[in-house]
């Protein structure tokens, strides 16, 4: 089945600790896009990127760093520069950017600070 | 100012009534889309429907439409006969074109709960 895959669902992260989200779309999509949801929140985009080896900052983009080396995947590393963590992660992907075609997003993951 | 306003941070709707979802929302790009998505308890995202800033016609998707009035800024989903699976976290968001960077903005969501 084509969709997107986001591993860990649950990720626990110490004080100082770098870590890294990753994220699978076998969709063939060109766009691919982070968000960081915080409870009672709407999303906020961190990094997005249209095409591979390029991509843009966020709203939120300090103390997180992305890579795009393949077109389906687009790893977030959340950097120990980040000092409050803890939200729910969702990537998303779209044939490519703008225009009348939607986000379709993975199932999160949930970061924790321990 | 906000950029994407939902005002109804939570409702609660009798099985199979309908009920109306409200965004306003805020731009000065002439080209832009509207989108909405339901958010179940699972977390994840399900994209239910757009509407494009220079579409005629009110977009309609089974049981969901958007309810499109440009000159007031408002972008309502109306969900007709709603079902108990129906129950859910509803975001409204916008994307805009600003120098070919896109931005998607989300608004802070209605919950809305379908009562048997």
């Amino acid at each position: 089945d084509g969709g997107i895959t986001q591993s860990p669902k649950y990720l626990f992260r110490k004080e100082g600790q770098n870590v890294t989200l990753s994220c699978e779309q076998n969709l063939n999509h060109d766009a691919m896009y982070w968000y960081r949801q915080d409870p009672g929140q709407g999303l906020r985009l961190i990094y997005y990127s249209q095409i591979v080896n390029d991509f843009q900052k966020g709203d939120i983009a300090e103390g997180y760093s992305v890579s795009r080396e393949k077109k389906e995947s687009f790893p977030l590393t959340v950097t120990s520069a980040q000092k409050n963590p803890t939200a729910f992660y969702l990537c998303a992907s779209s044939p490519w950017a703008g225009g009348s075609w939607a986000q379709y997003f993975g199932p999160g993951t949930r970061l924790l600070v321990l | 100012a906000q950029k994407i306003t939902q005002t109804q941070p939570g409702m609660f709707v009798q099985e199979k009534e309908a009920v109306t979802l409200d965004c306003t929302y805020d731009t000065s790009d002439p080209s832009y889309g509207l989108f909405w998505y339901k958010q179940p308890s699972s977390g994840e995202m399900i994209f239910l429907i757009y509407q494009g800033s220079y579409d005629q016609q009110n977009a309609t998707e089974g049981r969901y439409s958007l309810n499109f009035q440009k000159a007031r800024k408002s972008a309502n989903l109306v969900i007709s006969a709603s079902q108990l699976g129906d129950s859910a976290m509803y975001f409204c968001a916008m994307r805009e074109t600003n120098f070919g960077n896109e931005k998607l903005t989300f608004g802070t969501g209605t919950r809305l709960t379908i009562i048997p």
